[in-house]
């Protein structure tokens, strides 16, 4: 397996839910972040946690890490159909920005 | 988006063809980025430029030429391509390269296919 592996690879809700997202990583990290990408389009900083924060907020959006365990989970609360995109994270260790697969949110009107 | 252009948004090419693809950026950063992203695998990086150096090059075949004239620009140049390496090529800039801080900002990619 490889540095920044999302969990599912796919999810499907309802407007209105709140949609979990978790990423695993192997190596120690100076920080992760998360992306958003509609189909077929380039792709979009959403927010930035470095390893020495546990939580952070932005919007509807919020991000976990646990160090200790690698891992790390991005929240979007209240969902929308706009919502609907692939999310990436990926983590930057000794200079190098690595991605994973991604998962596919799929936010249903 | 718009702080990263990429020009062609679709590119359809012949295996002895040779193309070019041009990516800017209007942040004012210093570090620019090409990524390959196919079906059902992660994004993998390319090329990296910092001050107009090349810092980064993940073993990319010779097929693929980067350039970066200056801190704004930055082409790939393609020849002689493989069906394989048809996918949605992506450019990225950040505000400093070593352990980027504050994130890359990615343009909306050229879709190559290789015929």
């Amino acid at each position: 397996s490889q540095q920044g592996e999302e969990d599912p690879q796919a999810l499907s809700i309802q407007e209105g839910e709140n949609a979990t997202m978790n990423c695993s990583y192997k190596t120690s990290i100076n920080n992760l972040q998360w992306y958003r990408q509609n189909s077929g389009r380039g792709l979009v900083h959403l927010i930035l946690i470095r390893s020495n924060e546990r939580e952070k907020h932005s919007g509807r959006l919020r991000v976990t890490l646990d160090t200790s365990k690698k891992s790390s989970s991005l929240l979007i609360t209240a969902s929308r159909a706009a919502d609907t995109a692939s999310y990436f994270c990926a983590t930057t260790s000794y200079g190098k920005l690595t991605f994973g697969q991604g998962t596919i949110l799929t936010v249903h009107p | 988006e718009t702080g990263v252009t990429q020009t062609p948004r679709h590119l359809v090419m012949g295996m002895t063809n040779k193309k070019s693809l041009k990516c800017e950026q209007h942040l004012g950063h210093n570090a620019m980025y090409w990524y390959k992203q196919s079906a059902k695998k992660p994004l993998e990086l390319m090329f990296v430029y910092s001050l107009e150096e090349r810092v980064e090059n993940n073993s990319v075949p010779s097929r693929f030429s980067p350039e970066c004239p200056n801190s704004s620009h930055l082409f790939l140049h393609l020849h002689t391509l493989q069906p394989e390496d048809s996918a949605l090529y992506l450019c990225a800039s950040s505000h400093g390269f070593v352990g980027p801080i504050a994130g890359q900002y990615f343009g909306p990619g050229t879709r190559l296919t290789v015929t």
